[in-house]
This record gives structure tokens, sequence and C-alpha cells, in this order.
């Protein structure tokens, strides 16, 4: 099983549309996480933290499930522009920190 | 203020040359990072420093990999020999510290090995 699972897609939505992403991970030593955003050929880039209680930036809101090990993005009101790939990111803590990148949730949003 | 810059952006090199990507992170980060994404696998990290000291390399491929940090605003990945297997595309980032905090990526080095 791999560390950090995330379901590929792609999601195919239209534009105005509410659309969630979900993330497991199989550490429970995961200790921070984050969702980043990949555009085609060109890096990665952070969008969030993800926090216990749950965050909120704009259209974007991130969760935490740590009984159940999962982290979910919601993005609202769909753009055009939001087509990419979702990144979720696991930091574990075992003596030292190790980053492990999820395979990425490519979306497109239609007009 | 500037990101995380990377040179060469593309590296086209033939099998069996030697290959140097060299990074800047940004400017009062102690945190450095290199990844390696390909279609298959996905991104990967190779290896990370902390204040200049190399923390975890157990994610390099192999002997033919090496990285070093020899001062607070400079890293090299080097490959030798290279294979057409290294082909890639190569990120660094950097941390303001080590530990659980958000990186920021430079635009990669796209390497091609014939």
């Amino acid at each position: 099983r791999k560390e950090v699972e995330q379901d590929p897609g792609p999601f195919n939505v239209p534009e105005g549309a509410t659309v969630a992403f979900n993330c497991t991970y199989s550490n429970s030593a995961s200790q921070s996480f984050f969702w980043y955003r990949q555009d085609c050929r060109k890096e990665p880039k952070l969008l969030m933290s993800v926090y216990s209680s749950g965050n909120e930036d704009g259209r974007f809101t991130a969760q935490l499930n740590r009984a159940s090990q999962y982290i979910s993005l919601l993005i609202r009101d769909s753009k055009l522009s939001d087509s990419a790939t979702y990144l979720c990111v696991v930091n574990l803590n075992t003596g030292g920190f190790k980053t492990i990148f999820g395979a990425g949730t490519r979306l497109f949003v239609k007009a | 203020d500037a990101g995380v810059i990377q040179s060469p952006r593309h590296e086209v090199t033939e099998m069996g040359q030697e290959v140097t990507l060299r990074c800047k992170p940004i400017s009062g980060h102690n945190s450095l990072f290199w990844y390696r994404q390909t279609m298959m696998r996905g991104l990967e990290l190779l290896i990370y420093f902390n204040n200049n000291v190399p923390i975890d390399d157990s994610g390099m491929p192999e002997d033919r990999f090496s990285a070093k940090m020899p001062n607070a605003s400079f890293s090299t990945l080097k490959i030798q020999p290279s294979e057409p297997r290294d082909s890639a595309v190569y990120f660094c980032a950097s941390s303001y510290r080590d530990g659980p905090y958000e990186q920021y990526f430079g635009p990669g080095t796209r390497l091609t090995v014939t």
C-alpha cells in the first residue's frame, strides 16, 4: 500500500461546480499536511496547509480527519483557471522529517 | 523576492556524460530539498539538507547520484555517469527550517539523457 494515496482522476467538471478530492495516508506518525497545485510543465506550488480544525481560503476548504487518516480539499464555484493537478503532501516525523507527495489528482474545469 | 532558482532549465546529454544541476534556495531558508518527477513514479524526494548538512539521502537512487551544499545559498545535484532512465524533471525546493513546514519549489530542470 502506498503511504499517500489519491484518486488520479481526471475529474471533469463544468464551471461553477463544486468538486472534492480525498487523500489517505497510512502512517500515523504523519504530522503535517498540505495541498499543492501543479500546472502542466510547471513546479508544484503551495495551495494551502491543512489543520485539524479545518481551514478555508476563499473558494478552497481543507479538512483533516486524523482518526480515519485522510485529508480533503473542496473547491467551490470552480473556475477554468482551477484546471491543474492537485497534490496531497504528508510530512512524517520518524526521527527526522520525511516528505511524501501523493501522485496527484487531475482536474479539468470546462466552460 | 526571488524564489528558488535552478539552472539549467533544460539539459540534453548523452548517456555516460556527467550532469550537474544547480540550485539557489530562497534567502533565509535553512532547508533544501531535491526531488525527481517522472510520469511513472511521480514526485520523489531524493535528498534534503538542513543548515547545509545532508539529513536524509535515502531517496538517492544509486551511487551515480551525489548532492552537495557547500553554503547556505547553493546546492548541486550531480549524476555521473548519466543513463537514459535518469531522464526526468528535477526540482529543488527550500523551506524556512527543518520540519513540517511549507516548501517552495524552483522551476525545475528538465533532463533528457539520450
